[in-house]
């Protein structure tokens, strides 16, 4: 089955630098990917929409220049934390869709563990 | 603003049927129901989609009530594996506008 790769699983990092995860789709072009965030016993929160060669979707409440995403082509999106701070610590998780239109499956990244000292 | 509404937890017996209630009163006609879990620290695991009719795969059943506003994942025989969060999502693709939230999702925890 398609599989979405993230990487890294986990990072540690001080506060004041920024980190960035990549969100890659092994083997399907995704035209549309999502990036995710979730605090502990909480659910997923969308944080934007990443369309390939366009600028992304952000929801409201997400500093579009504290979260940089990039979707250059059609197998790879990358999400930037900028200036990371204690408070931006999250399990932060990609999704892509296989065939942008139709009823298909979402597949989900393992997830990065972002940890901020 | 999620569309669908869950109970927050359940529990099972395992080796029994574990059964998921999932509202989704307001979905449209063309919206299809997915069902995904999530288990400790890990990405979200597809497990069954459908549309109206009744549906079933190696991992589960779908039970989508005749008017759509609510449906039931059914895991046949639960294991101790299968404890996690499920979630309930309701999905109306569009080219490059497609918006995909979740609610709150149900714990289940199957009991040994």
């Amino acid at each position: 089955g398609a599989v979405v790769s993230q990487h890294p699983s986990r990072v540690i990092c001080k506060s004041g630098t920024s980190v960035k995860i990549e969100c890659r789709s092994l083997d399907f072009q995704a035209t549309t990917m999502f990036w995710y965030r979730q605090f502990p016993k909480q659910s997923l929160m969308l944080m934007a929409t990443s369309n390939e060669g366009s600028k992304a979707t952000y929801e409201q409440g997400v500093e579009k220049d504290k979260f940089l995403i990039n979707h250059a082509s059609l197998t790879l999106s990358t999400l930037t934390v900028t200036s990371a701070h204690p408070e931006d610590s999250s399990f932060y998780i990609c999704s892509a869709i296989p065939g942008t239109g139709s009823y298909e499956k979402l597949f989900f990244g393992s997830g990065t563990q972002l940890s901020v000292l | 603003d999620a569309k669908t509404t869950q109970p927050p937890s359940m529990d099972c017996a395992e080796g029994r049927a574990a059964n998921l209630p999932c509202n989704h009163s307001t979905i449209s006609g063309n919206e299809y129901v997915y069902w995904y879990r999530q288990i400790h620290s890990q990405g979200p695991q597809y497990i069954i989609h459908g549309l109206k009719n009744n549906e079933t795969n190696e991992m589960a059943s779908l039970i989508i009530t005749e008017d759509r506003k609510s449906s039931t994942l059914i895991l046949p025989h639960a294991t101790l594996r299968d404890t996690a969060v499920y979630y309930c999502i309701v999905r109306i693709p569009y080219f490059g506008n497609e918006k995909l939230t979740f609610g709150t999702g149900t714990r289940l925890t199957i009991i040994p």
